[in-house]
């Protein structure tokens, strides 16, 4: 089955601890996305990645860090700079635009508690 | 000015009625439109896409675009229970990225 993979769905951490969610796919997509939701609010992006060894800053990319070595693979690490880390966190990928729909396709989140 | 604004809600309307769901967006050059579905507790999933002025059709679901307006809607016709969730409009603004709404929650009442 193609699709995101994102784990763990729940995760538990101390304030002051770094922390990297995992987001693998298998669509042979070369475009990935982090987004951050909160309740009750859309979706803010964090970071994302056109290609593999680059990636851009998002609207929320401040207390975040990234790295896409492989295609296939793109971690979030939250680090304790971020002032309020507890939220839902989405991976995403999509065709790039000119490579046909570029809709953006999500994983299943990973729910980050930090106290 | 948001860049994309949706009524928060919540929306709610009788089972087999049709649930009219809007959305504005503030960039002119945007190109592409879509709507997700989000369950409370799930992430978002994909249910239209729409990329020219016009209705687009998808089982109960019609999306319709109105760039002159700057307004992107989702009709559910025959709204079910299983409906009831929040919808997300997104607008690709700047290449491939999107921006969403805030999302409009819609609760279908049997």
């Amino acid at each position: 089955d193609g699709g995101i993979t994102q784990s763990p769905k729940y995760l538990f951490r101390k304030e002051g601890q770094n922390v990297t969610l995992s987001c693998e796919q298998n669509l042979n997509h070369d475009a990935m996305y982090w987004y951050r939701q909160d309740p009750g609010q859309g979706l803010r992006l964090i970071y994302y990645s056109q290609i593999v060894n680059d990636f851009q800053k998002g609207d929320i990319a401040e207390g975040y860090s990234v790295s896409r070595e492989k295609k296939e693979s793109f971690p979030l690490t939250v680090t304790s700079a971020q002032k309020n880390p507890t939220a839902f966190y989405l991976c995403a990928s999509s065709l790039l635009p000119g490579q046909g729909a570029h809709e953006q396709y999500f994983g299943p989140g990973t729910r980050l508690t930090v106290t | 000015q948001k860049e994309v604004e949706q009524n928060s809600g919540p929306l709610s309307v009788p089972e087999g009625a049709i649930a009219s769901l809007n959305c504005t967006y503030s960039d002119r050059g945007s190109q592409s439109f879509f709507w997700y579905r989000q369950y409370s507790g799930k992430s978002p999933e994909l249910i239209m896409s729409i990329y020219s002025n016009g209705d687009k059709e998808d089982g109960r679901f019609t999306a319709q675009l109105n760039k002159a307006s700057q307004y992107v809607s989702l009709l559910i016709r025959d709204s079910q229970p299983s409906d009831s969730a929040t919808y997300l409009c997104a607008v690709n603004i700047r290449g491939g990225k999107l921006i969403f709404g805030q999302g409009t929650e819609l609760s279908v009442k049997p």
